[in-house]
């Protein structure tokens, strides 16, 4: 089944405590991108790759990192946690950048 | 840069009414339009796109128009039923992003 795939779904942490949510896909896709979506605020991206080791920032990227090694995987890296990352976490991707498939979401809580 | 904004936030309509969900954007040099419904503790699942091309495209109970005079695009979901509950999101942009715009909760009545 073609999918994007986030871990973990639900995470909670501390201040400071550095995390990785990872995500990968299986459609052989180029693209990926990182959001995260707060109430009243929608959708924003956070950093996005077009191609393997090809990484741009994307509308708020303080605060996290990301890395494309390979294809399929892109995790999303947060060094030092700080109580205004929490939020919801989708990671998509596509052949291009447009038809974007989500993930299913990883809600995080920094504390 | 793109700015994507939808007009309401809410929209309750009677099961077996159509639906228009309204969406205006900024930046005219946007050629890729596409709606997304999001279901409660779900990611965004695609609907429809369409191109700045084009003017209007169908689905299946869904269509999308846009007028890039006014820099507008809607989405019309025809004989809505509960199963369409859920939150709307407009999107614009090209080939490397998408700008979202902040999404309208669509409440279908019985």
């Amino acid at each position: 089944e073609a999918q994007v795939t986030q871990n973990p779904r639900y995470l909670i942490t501390v201040t400071g405590k550095k995390l990785t949510v990872t995500c990968s896909q299986n459609m052989n896709h180029e693209y990926m991108s990182w959001y995260r979506q707060d109430p009243g605020l929608g959708l924003r991206q956070i950093y996005y790759s077009m191609n393997v080791e090809v990484t741009d920032k994307g509308d708020v990227p303080e605060g996290y990192k990301v890395s494309r090694k390979e294809k399929r995987n892109f995790p999303l890296i947060l060094e030092s946690p700080s109580p205004n990352q929490t939020s919801l976490y989708f990671c998509a991707s596509s052949l291009s950048g447009n038809e974007q498939f989500f993930g299913p979401g990883t809600r995080l809580t920094v504390l | 840069g793109e700015s994507v904004g939808l007009h309401l936030p809410t929209l309750s309509v009677q099961e077996g009414d159509n639906s228009i969900i309204n969406c205006a954007y900024s930046n005219s040099a946007s050629d890729y339009f596409i709606w997304y419904k999001q279901e409660s503790g779900k990611g965004p699942q695609f609907i429809i796109d369409i191109r700045s091309n084009m003017d209007k495209r169908q689905g299946q109970r869904v269509t999308v128009l846009l007028n890039k005079t006014v820099k507008h695009l809607s989405l019309q979901i025809a004989a809505t039923q509960p199963g369409d509950s859920a939150v709307y999101f407009c999107a614009g942009g090209g080939s490397e992003k998408l700008v979202f715009g902040k999404g309208t909760k669509l409440t279908v009545n019985p």
